[in-house]
């Protein structure tokens, strides 16, 4: 069975600029999560999905983020416009049951 | 590498002793508990969790205790082997509030020497 896969795993970007983080869950998988580790911090979580549905959204820092899962299958995080402190590793996770949470290997974005 | 400006509290052990790596969490209302092992350029792969109506639960060579009194959670390796190091992290949810969101702690550094 494939896990949860990102794309792509390192972008380089300059602020201002505008880049879409794409994340494709375990097939079946109802729930999907991103989750964010920027620099020094620890791994905190933006918003939650189920299925094309935003469950819980309370973790995205601001109107520059947009997530989106048309369909309910893959889902896609848009930064618009890209600032310096949005440096860091996005984690993608889906589930089937809620209680065990499978993470991708995560998107290294960095800003500059 | 991601940990960069991220300063992990570390625990190095020889290869064949055991492991303890303790984590507190914060809310007193989280009822469900996650260990998450992190290596190098992967994302947290699950290891064992617990819920919080039970104190204690057994994988394979791995042990997670719960002590919601002091609000502590631990993670047991035993007969720890080179495979075994990475971050370790433990995270913390509360399903009965209706909320699947994942608090993660900061994470233990477990190095395995020979």
């Amino acid at each position: 069975e494939a896990g949860v896969t990102q794309f792509p795993s390192h972008s380089v970007i300059e602020k201002g600029q505008t880049v879409t983080l794409r994340c494709d869950p375990i097939s079946g998988h109802d729930n999907l999560y991103w989750y964010r580790r920027v620099m020094g911090k620890e791994i905190k979580f933006l918003l939650h999905f189920v299925k094309e549905s935003k469950q819980d959204e309370s973790g995205m820092p601001n109107n520059r983020f947009l997530a989106e899962r048309t369909g309910g299958t893959y889902s896609t995080l848009k930064v618009q416009p890209a600032e310096l402190e949005d440096s860091g590793v996005y984690f993608c996770a889906s589930s089937q049951d809620r209680w065990q949470q499978f993470f991708g290997p995560g998107t290294r974005l960095t800003v500059l | 590498g991601e940990s960069v400006g991220l300063h992990l509290p570390t625990l190095s052990v020889q290869e064949g002793d055991n492991s303890i790596i303790n984590c507190a969490y914060s809310n007193s209302a989280s009822d469900y508990f996650i260990w998450y092992k992190q290596e190098s350029g992967k994302g947290p792969q699950f290891i064992i969790d617990i819920r919080s109506n039970m104190d204690k639960r057994q994988g394979q060579r791995v042990t997670v205790l719960l002590n919601k009194t002091v609000k502590h959670l631990s993670l047991q390796i035993a007969a720890t082997q080179p495979g075994d190091s990475a971050v370790y992290f433990c995270a913390e949810t509360s399903l009965s509030y209706n909320t699947d969101k994942l608090i993660f702690g900061t994470g233990t550094r477990l190095q395995v020497f020979p």
